[in-house]
């Protein structure tokens, strides 16, 4: 079976802190993981995936395989970063996505 | 160009109605998903489509549950028989590469 927890709900920073939403999952195979971002009233939409390595929106994500872990880490948030955030896994064949429950992130000016 | 579709975007029923759901999804896609979104959760995956068949039913709940793609390009699901647990977000999503997977912006279901 596989499971993406995100233990927090919510998370409230200021702008310019770091900001880091935790995601850890569980899987017997090697996974994909990615990072889905939904803004207020637009639809969810991909923000990355580990193996692009690469860094969007000054947002980067490290696949940790001894934690099982994929945390999303951004040195000085911005107040447009204000979004749910759902951490997602796909392993197998058919490329369905497991997804977390979100985390609420909220960057205070 | 035009992304994933979905109509209603909301839709109100009564207990032990049909209804139908609509997703378009991107022209050329091979693959389409359907999730459901509950209250604070995140999108819980129900059935895949790869052309016209479904490769994957195994998230739909019971089988009053029922999703069809008989062109391998707009997709229905329809739920039979409502009941209020089934008042959700209904979310598709398409994709050409098996990578990337583009959301529509979702019907919302709710049952009185």
């Amino acid at each position: 079976a596989q499971r993406v927890t995100q233990p927090e709900k919510l998370l409230s920073v200021f702008k310019g802190a770091p900001v880091e939403l935790k995601c850890n999952y569980s899987y017997s195979g090697s996974p994909e993981l990615f990072w889905y971002v939904q803004y207020s009233r637009q639809r969810l939409q991909l923000l990355l995936r580990h193996i692009s390595r690469e860094s969007i929106k000054g947002f980067t994500a490290d696949l940790n395989k001894g934690e099982t872990s994929f945390h999303l880490k951004k040195p000085f948030a911005q107040e447009e970063d204000s979004a749910m955030y759902y951490c997602a896994l796909h392993g197998g064949s058919n490329y369905k996505l497991t997804f977390g429950k979100g985390t609420l992130l909220t960057v205070n000016p | 160009g035009a992304g994933v579709s979905q109509t209603p975007s909301n839709k109100v029923t009564e207990k032990g109605k049909y209804v139908e759901l609509r997703c378009d999804p991107i022209s050329g896609h091979t693959a389409l998903y359907w999730y459901r979104q509950s209250l604070g959760q995140g999108p819980e995956f129900l059935i895949y489509f790869q052309g016209t068949g479904a490769a994957d039913d195994s998230g739909l709940p019971n089988d009053r549950f029922f999703a069809v793609r008989p062109e391998g390009s707009v997709s229905t699901l329809k739920i039979q028989r409502t009941e209020r647990g089934d008042s959700a977000v209904y979310l598709c999503a398409s994709s050409a590469s098996y990578n990337e997977q583009f959301f529509g912006p979702g019907t919302r279901l709710t049952v009185l």
